[in-house]
């Protein structure tokens, strides 16, 4: 069965460097999330969309930003990077309109911003 | 979202059933339990989920209590490939559609020995 994809799977920034993650949800799944794990730490949630538009925000520092486009895919774009984003970031996707429905991840995409 | 207490860690020996325990005294009515594990830095993946009945798949077991204060996640037979960091959530469920994020606690590490 199809899975969430993100991609890149590894990426290495510059810090005050901007970078853009990508997640190809599952397909007919029209709601996304995104979550940020540190070193060592529990996920935490960043922010969500549901059908293109913005559902909840969570922990999502003033330097990113994400959308989601109309063939649902999302992107999460990260800006004056800094040592401190280096994590593990993970997009899950799930089936909205099933308010039960339960959330699939994707591997990640890991960021070392140096 | 109610907040949930786990152990912070557990051994299992390989063959044997793994019991996780979670309390989750402050649940309301339209909270589910939803059960998570994350292999080393590999996406969170789903298990299973309840309101208020036993629910079972073919991974595992999860046992509510009656008065929904707090659950036992059951692994029948235990693997080396089980060991991981196992959550214990609970999302609230709305009436209608959208993005119901689960907020990851401080899971129980589960370590499976031969």
């Amino acid at each position: 069965a199809a899975g969430v994809i993100q991609s890149p799977r590894h990426l290495i920034k510059e810090k005050r460097e901007t970078a853009t993650l990508k997640c190809y949800p599952i397909p007919r799944h029209d709601t996304v999330y995104w979550y940020q794990q540190g070193p060592g730490q529990d996920p935490q949630f960043l922010i969500s969309f549901y059908e293109k538009m913005q559902s909840d925000k969570g922990s999502i520092p003033d330097r990113f930003s994400a959308q989601q486009f109309s063939d649902y895919h999302s992107e999460l774009n990260m800006s004056s990077l800094e040592l401190g984003d280096s994590a593990l970031y993970f997009c899950a996707s799930s089936l909205g309109r099933d308010r039960r429905g339960e959330a699939f991840f994707g591997q990640g995409t890991r960021l070392t911003v140096v | 979202d109610a907040k949930t207490t786990q152990p912070t860690s557990m051994d299992c020996a390989e063959g044997r059933a793994a019991n996780l325990p979670c309390n989750h005294s402050t649940i309301s009515g339209n909270e589910y339990v939803y059960w998570y594990r994350q292999i080393h830095s590999q996406g969170p993946q789903y298990i299973i989920h309840g309101l208020k009945n036993n629910e079972t798949n073919e991974m595992a077991s999860l046992i509510i209590t009656e008065d929904r204060k707090s659950s036992t996640l059951i692994l029948p037979h235990a693997t080396l490939r089980d060991t991981a960091v196992y959550y214990c959530i609970v999302r609230v469920s709305y009436s209608g559609a959208g993005s119901y994020q689960l907020t990851f606690g401080k899971g129980t590490k589960l370590s499976v020995i031969p």
